[in-house]
């Protein structure tokens, strides 16, 4: 089956350590999204890449890094410098020439 | 840029009546506007979309308005049932945005149908 897979599906940091969420696709998608869910709001974006080796700051990208290695992956590091990391976390893909976004299962992070 | 405010919050409906959920939008250059339902601790799912050349789409019983003179959207689902129940999400995105497919959410919507 093609789609669209984040793991963990659950995540717990200490303050003051980076941890980095997986999202993977099968689907040939050359889009990819990370976007922020905290309760009572919408999805914010972090960071999203069009082609490999390539990516854009979202509206929310500070203590976050991304790469873009590999065109099925695109693996989201929550640093140190994120003051408030605790968030339910989704990865979205979309193909080219195309406008509609499908999202993963998403990872829910909590600070401890 | 963008900003997309949706209402009401919290939607309670009886089974069986009709939930209408309600965008607006402020960029009139906007020109797609997906709907999302999520279910608890799942990834959002697309339900229906709309483009800016239509003013209504139907699917079964889903349905998307769009009046983009006064930049306003809506989803319409009749007939409701407790599966309904999930929170929904509009979303916004402009043609500069279409390119990079970044796309705007409202705050969203918890619908709850009531058996």
């Amino acid at each position: 089956d093609g789609g669209i897979t984040q793991s963990p599906k659950y995540l717990f940091r200490k303050e003051g350590q980076n941890v980095t969420l997986s999202c993977e696709q099968n689907l040939n998608h050359d889009a990819m999204y990370w976007y922020r869910q905290d309760p009572g709001q919408g999805l914010r974006l972090i960071y999203y890449s069009q082609i490999v080796n390539d990516f854009q700051k979202g509206d929310i990208a500070e203590g976050y890094s991304v790469s873009r290695e590999k065109k099925e992956s695109f693996p989201l590091t929550v640093t140190s410098a994120q003051k408030n990391p605790t968030a339910f976390y989704l990865c979205a893909c979309r193909k080219e020439g195309r406008v509609e976004a499908f999202f993963g299962q998403g990872t829910r992070l909590t600070v401890v | 840029g963008e900003n997309v405010e949706q209402h009401p919050s919290t939607l309670s409906v009886q089974e069986g009546d009709s939930a209408v959920i309600k965008c607006t939008y402020s960029d009139s250059a906007s020109n797609y506007f997906p709907w999302y339902k999520q279910e608890l601790g799942k990834g959002p799912q697309l339900i229906i979309d709309i483009r800016s050349n239509v003013g209504e789409k139907k699917d079964q019983r889903i349905a998307v308005t769009l009046n983009k003179t006064a930049k306003h959207f809506s989803l319409h689902i009749t007939e409701t049932q407790p599966e309904d129940s999930a929170v929904y999400f509009c979303a916004a995105s402009s043609p500069h945005d279409n390119q990079g497919g970044k796309l705007i959410f409202g705050q969203g919507t918890e619908l709850s149908v009531k058996p």
